[in-house]
């Protein structure tokens, strides 16, 4: 059964990056016909896409956070990344990796998502 | 951009009832149109693909359906595991996507 897990700092500094690492476990990231995502839900609100990879390493991100988003894959440790920089207050969120089909872009699973504060 | 909109926002309602929640898209997305259940403090999770496909383990009280702007997301009668928030995600410009702002259903 595949499952995914974040992993990363709670606390991040006004202006600094936010670095977060999605490990897959039970199954391969290399796999075709998926694409591994990044989603966030500020406390109390709705969710948001913030960007996707795939194996390869081709990427796509939400134009409204494009500018500040770099996603990352490492085959080799089952991993990818995010790197979100210059964060304020409103980039506190949990924060949930999650793998989608390429068709519809349904998702499943999720991972169980982590906090992320950003404050001083 | 494609613009999701959920009504209602929020609902009561009781153990046995039918509930309907709708999402319409700003534009036709065809079938591209997934539904999620997120219950407080976890993850969502899938239960509509494609806009009616019931992915796996999913009861068969819940079902979706629509194309085009219009969709639909009905649970036939209300179990208290099914207090929680719903989530419409359209995905008609692969692999990006945007969401539903959630229709929220708890205990009348």
């Amino acid at each position: 059964q595949l499952q995914l897990q974040e992993s990363g700092p709670g606390l991040v500094k006004p202006s600094e990056t936010l670095s977060l690492t999605c490990t897959v476990s039970g199954g391969s990231i290399s796999s075709s016909n998926y694409y591994w995502g990044w989603i966030r839900q500020p406390p109390g609100k709705g969710l948001e896409w913030i960007g996707s990879i795939d194996y390869s390493g081709s990427s796509h991100y939400n134009p409204s956070l494009k500018s500040r988003v770099t996603i990352s894959v490492d085959t080799s440790k089952n991993q990818f990344s995010l790197k979100l920089s210059s964060v304020t207050a409103a980039d506190t969120a949990v924060y949930y990796c999650a793998r989608h089909f390429d068709a519809y872009n349904w998702i499943d699973p999720w991972g169980q998502g982590t906090l992320v504060t950003v404050s001083s | 951009d494609i613009q999701m909109t959920q009504s209602p926002s929020s609902l009561s309602a009781s153990v046995g009832d039918r509930v309907t929640i709708t999402c319409r898209a700003s534009q036709s997305i065809s079938n591209y149109l997934n539904w999620y259940q997120q219950r407080p403090g976890k993850a969502p999770k899938l239960l509509i693909y494609a806009a009616s496909s019931v992915h796996r383990g999913v009861p068969s009280r819940f079902s979706g359906s629509g194309s085009g702007t219009d969709f639909t997301l009905t649970i036939s009668s209300l179990q208290p595991e099914d207090f929680a928030t719903y989530y419409c995600q359209q995905s008609y410009i692969s692999p990006t996507f945007t969401f539903g702002p959630g229709t929220k259903v708890d205990f009348k």
